[in-house]
């Protein structure tokens, strides 16, 4: 039990497009999702944590109008990135919780890559 | 505010040896603890967790690690390395904000490394 998938596992756009990332959660209810973004050979870095039907709470540093979160249903949340550029290029992983449970259930990440 | 201190970003060992990954957390309130591990382009994985219950707690793969207090510390052991045992290991605190919010914060991560 307890799985998350993202969707896609890699994508390649050109800059100045933008590109929308999935996460699910299989077999519970995700009460609260996270968007993390990992640097090659460093540690995972949260982007912003999301409330379903609420709006995304940013980390300090994060830009809101350029990473776009939805959270629009218990089972899916949604990262767009806006006009990417290739220093956007990275691992971006996401997680789901439920309810107050202690525990996050780690989706597969997605590798962007911004040309 | 919360950190968490993994000691080492590279430790190689022979298979067979035992394996030591250390962390250090620092907390006013003793938080909850987890080591995840990472193989290349993949996500987390959850390998043990410590929520105040028994110090010494017991993962999957053969992993343990043990909560102290008065060290601060949360190290994960194996007592015999395995080949597929090499991947990158994050150690985690989580704790509670208030208003029923809480972040998971990480340390830096450690790769592991097996010699055959």
């Amino acid at each position: 039990g307890a799985v998350v998938s993202q969707h896609p596992s890699r994508v390649i756009c050109k800059s100045g497009t933008s590109v929308k990332i999935e996460c699910r959660s299989l077999d519970f209810q995700a009460t609260t999702m996270f968007w993390y973004r990992q640097f090659p050979k460093q540690s995972l870095m949260l982007m912003a944590t999301s409330n379903e039907g609420s709006k995304a709470t940013y980390e300090q540093g994060v830009e809101k109008d350029k990473f776009l979160i939805n959270h629009a249903s218990l089972t899916l949340s949604t990262l767009t990135v806006t006009s990417a550029h290739p220093e956007d290029s990275s691992f971006y992983i996401c997680s789901a919780r439920e309810g107050q449970r202690d525990e996050q259930y780690f989706g597969p990440g997605t590798r962007l890559t911004v040309t | 505010a919360q950190s968490v201190t993994q000691l080492g970003s590279h430790v190689s060992v022979s298979e067979g040896a035992l394996v030591l990954l250390r962390c250090n957390y620092s907390s006013s309130v003793p938080p909850y603890l987890f080591w995840y591990v990472q193989y290349p382009n993949q996500g987390l994985q959850l390998l043990l967790k410590y929520t105040s219950a028994a110090t010494l707690v017991k993962g999957i793969n053969g992993f343990e690690a043990e909560f102290k207090k008065s060290e601060t510390s949360f190290h994960l052991t194996k007592p015999s390395a395995h080949m597929s045992d090499a991947a990158e290991y994050f150690c985690a605190s989580l704790t509670y904000s208030g208003a029923g919010s809480y972040q998971l914060t990480f340390g830096k991560g450690t790769k592991l490394s097996v010699i055959p």
